[in-house]
Parts: structure tokens; sequence; C-alpha cells
């Protein structure tokens, strides 16, 4: 079975600030993930995924994630937030018997301060 | 529409009561799932229908939880005598083929409290 830890339950940080939103899994065989993003009052919606290829992804909203298979790593990014960047985001694995089945870390809330 | 929809978006129902939510995928996707979301629990997988296979049904908490899926599209998860810890967000996703990567996109949940 996989499991998936977001290591950081909020990070806070000023605007215009780096950050960087830590996942970890946990999967013996080769899995597929995924970063959504939830506004407050709004459902799920997809940052980016890693399938295979290039371990840099770039996905919507200028955040970019790095797959470590070394470290089973994961981790979201972003050079420089804004403040409409705050909501809580999830990191999420497929794979296994079963690409279908995500399974979600618990999230990481993100607050972007003026 | 060409999103996820689920309906009600708010259920307020008496403890032991009934209730079925209902979810319409996106047309054409052929993976559909359910997950409950809670305070302090993350997302919660509750259940994974593919096409005419046998559901995934090992994210269900208890026998009062079920769910169909008719016609390989519309699903309804119902819970039965409902208790005050089923309070929670129910979201609905659908995929159009997640063995290849494609990803799930979620309906605007429907949020469940049992008072």
């Amino acid at each position: 079975a996989q499991s998936v830890t977001q290591l950081d339950s909020q990070v806070p940080v000023f605007e215009e600030a780096p950050v960087e939103l830590r996942c970890n899994y946990s999967s013996s065989v080769s899995v597929y993930l995924f970063w959504y993003v939830q506004y407050p009052n709004q459902g799920l919606q997809l940052l980016l995924k890693y399938l295979s290829g290039s371990t840099l992804v770039k996905g919507i909203n200028g955040f970019e994630a790095e797959f470590n298979k070394s470290q089973t790593s994961f981790h979201l990014r972003k050079p420089s937030v804004h403040i409409s960047d705050t909501a809580e985001y999830f990191c999420a694995a497929a794979g296994g018997t079963s690409y279908g089945k995500l399974t979600f870390g618990q999230g990481t809330i993100l607050t972007v301060h003026p | 529409g060409a999103g996820v929809s689920q309906s009600p978006s708010n259920k307020v129902t008496e403890k032991g009561k009934d209730v079925e939510l209902r979810c319409d995928p996106i047309s054409g996707h052929t993976a559909l799932y359910w997950y409950r979301q809670s305070l302090g629990q993350g997302l919660e997988f509750l259940i994974y229908f593919q096409g005419n296979s046998a559901p995934d049904k090992s994210g269900l908490p208890s026998d009062r939880f079920s769910a169909e899926r008719t016609g390989g599209s519309v699903s309804t998860l119902t819970i039965q005598r409902t208790q005050q810890e089923d309070s929670a967000v129910y979201l609905c996703a659908s995929s159009l083929d997640p063995g290849a990567g494609t990803e799930a996109f979620f309906g605007q949940g429907t949020r469940l409290t049992v008072v």
C-alpha cells in the first residue's frame, strides 16, 4: 500500500517570498504524483502532475515540483508567492495495483501575509 | 455543464436518517471516485468505480455506506442511519483514464451535517 506524507500542516509566508511545500510518498512500485490546490469553499484543482520523464514539472500559477526517486519526494515550490496563493495544498499519489486510487496527504495550509 | 456536478451542495439531516448524495461526472469519464473530507482528517478515499469492473470499496468506513453507479455515469452515495461522525464534505471526482495518468476532476462537494 502506498502512503503520502505532507510534512507541514501549515506554512505561513510573506508575499513575494519563496515557498516550498514538502511531500514524501512511500511505494514499492512506480507511481504517478499530483499536487492539487483547494481555495476556500471550493473544490480541488490540479496544479501539476508527474507521470514519467523529466523530474522537474511545471504547473499553473507559477508552481513547479521536483520528483526525487531516491528521496521519494515530490516537493512543491514557487519562487515568489502572492496573497491569492493562500489555500490548502494536497499532494497525492496513484500507482501500484490501482492507478485509479488516489491517495492524498493530509494537506498543507499556505497562508500568504502582506 | 462541463465539470463534475454534485447535489445537494448542503444537507442537514437528523441522526438516524438515511441520506443520498448524487454525483454527475464529466461525460465520457470512465473512472469515478468518492472521497470524504473532514477537519483534521484530510481526504479519505471511500470508493472507486472504473468502467464495468467491480468497484474498489476498500475505503468505505462501515456497512452503513454504499454507492452505486448507474449506466457508467451518475453515481449515488448512500449513508444509512447517519451518525454525527458522518458529518463531513463528500467529494466526487471523475477521470478519463487514470491508468494513463489523466487527472481527477473534482466537484464542489456536498457538505453533510448530522444533527
